[in-house]
């Protein structure tokens, strides 16, 4: 059983760059989380899908971020115009959720942003 | 407005000591989910536990306890007996309408 997978492991860019980021979720869960997480800080959310569809999105994730889970699997992260406030390590969760009730995240390694 | 608050920034003891890590939380919900995570060196957050607020009995697992006291809206975390390998930062969450909510962690520093 494989747990959830992030790539690439750590980004470089430059301020202005876009990136993308990919998250591929334990096989059978039906939902998918994004966090982001500054040093020292705790994780804060950003987006949640259940299978394709986004149900929520923090007021974190502005106009130049954008995720989608286009067949329910795997997800993709994209940030526009990087700015050096978006470096974090940014982590996928997922769940295997139903019937309304709270469920495990689990989480993948993230992927470590760096803007230069 | 919900909130997790780990007072405790860092700890350290020595190996073989017990150590209890503080969680507090605050929530309006009548029904909520708390969590115990640990985040190694390496960086990967690992579930420890999970606790819903209908159940208020103590949780053990080997070395580690919880306790869940609804009256003082904590879960706190025991380590018995600690080990080197325990050294990492442990974070306190709370599920917030399939969000989590987290504290700021504890970073746990276990001397040989």
């Amino acid at each position: 059983d494989t747990g959830v997978s992030q790539n690439p492991r750590h980004k470089i860019t430059k301020r202005g760059q876009n990136v993308t980021f990919r998250c591929d979720p334990i096989s059978e869960h039906n939902r998918l989380y994004w966090y982001r997480q500054t040093l020292g800080q705790g994780p804060e959310f950003l987006t949640y899908f259940q299978n394709e569809a986004q149900l929520e999105k923090s007021r974190l994730l502005s106009d130049r971020f954008s995720a989608e889970r286009p067949k329910g699997s795997f997800s993709t992260l994209e940030i526009q115009r990087t700015e050096q406030g978006d470096s974090a390590m940014y982590l996928c969760a997922s769940s295997l959720g139903g019937g309304g009730a709270v469920d495990t995240q689990y989480f993948g390694p993230g992927t470590r942003l760096t803007v230069l | 407005a919900q909130k997790v608050t780990q007072a405790q920034t860092e700890i350290s003891v020595v190996e073989k000591e017990d150590v209890t890590l503080d969680c507090v939380y605050e929530t309006r919900d009548t029904t909520y989910y708390l969590f115990w995570y640990k985040q190694p060196p390496s960086g990967e957050l690992v579930f420890l536990i999970r606790r819903n607020s209908f159940d208020e009995q103590n949780e053990i697992s080997g070395r580690y306890s919880w306790n869940f006291q609804k009256s003082t809206s904590s879960f706190n975390f025991t380590i018995t007996a600690s080990q080197v390998v325990d050294s990492a930062v442990y974070f306190c969450a709370l599920d917030s309408n399939y969000q989590l909510i987290w504290g700021a962690g504890t970073k746990l520093i276990i001397k040989p």
